[in-house]
């Protein structure tokens, strides 16, 4: 059982460069989310989506973009990578919160560096 | 005021002590309440799950949850090397939409 799965694990980018985290999960869940974790700061909600087609904005949307075209699928897109995108970027996912079900289940984290 | 507190440590202590972590909030909607477990290099795993008050056990973990003074705990007995890593509390209204504290890192020394 894989669970959420996150690609890469590790990526250095350039200034101004562009780039795509994967994020896929294999338990039919249909709530998704994109966190960043900085030093001290806890974890920031990015973007989330309540299913295929639907997606908005957490606490820190700007400089990103995701899309939702499937149930396993939320990837996140990084248009003019700046220093300030420095960051481990976490994906998870969740059924709707309620008897039985648990809530969110995180991938191991895509470590992030913009030089 | 931020929403969610929670003392970043580091807290040590020796192996079999009862550790104790807290959060403190100040959305009184929160419903909602979860501990998650980090090591170094990991996504957070969830250990404990409490809805609305009260107290929730499992194995050596212990959550408390009071609604009245907005403050949840986590106590750990007999806490293990294993045991070693960040502990992030998080909490939710809807069930939806998740607010995070900053982590407490915790050592068990051997």
């Amino acid at each position: 059982n894989a669970g959420v799965t996150q690609t890469p694990k590790f990526r250095i980018l350039k200034i101004g460069q562009s780039m795509t985290l994967q994020c896929t999960q294999d338990m039919n869940h249909n709530y998704m989310y994109w966190y960043r974790q900085d030093p001290g700061m806890g974890l920031k909600l990015i973007y989330y989506s309540v299913g295929a087609g639907i997606t908005d904005k957490g606490e820190v949307p700007n400089g990103y973009n995701v899309s939702r075209s499937t149930t396993e699928d939320f990837p996140l897109r990084l248009e003019l990578a700046a220093p300030s995108q420095t960051s481990v970027y976490f994906c998870a996912s969740s059924s709707p919160m309620g008897e039985g079900n648990q809530p969110q289940h995180f991938g191991d984290g895509t470590r992030l560096s913009i030089l | 005021q931020k929403e969610v507190e929670q003392d970043p440590g580091p807290l040590s202590v020796p192996e079999g002590a009862i550790v104790s972590l807290n959060c403190t909030y100040s959305n009184s909607a929160f419903q909602y309440f979860m501990w998650y477990r980090q090591y170094s290099r990991k996504g957070p795993e969830l250990l404990m799950y409490t809805y609305s008050s009260g107290n929730k056990e499992d194995g050596r973990f212990t959550a408390q949850v009071d609604k009245s003074s907005k403050y949840i705990s986590l106590f750990i007995r007999d806490s293990q090397p294993s045991d070693s890593a960040t502990y992030l509390c998080a909490m939710s209204g809807d069930g939806q939409n998740f607010v995070f504290g900053p982590g407490t890192r915790l050592s068990v020394l051997p």
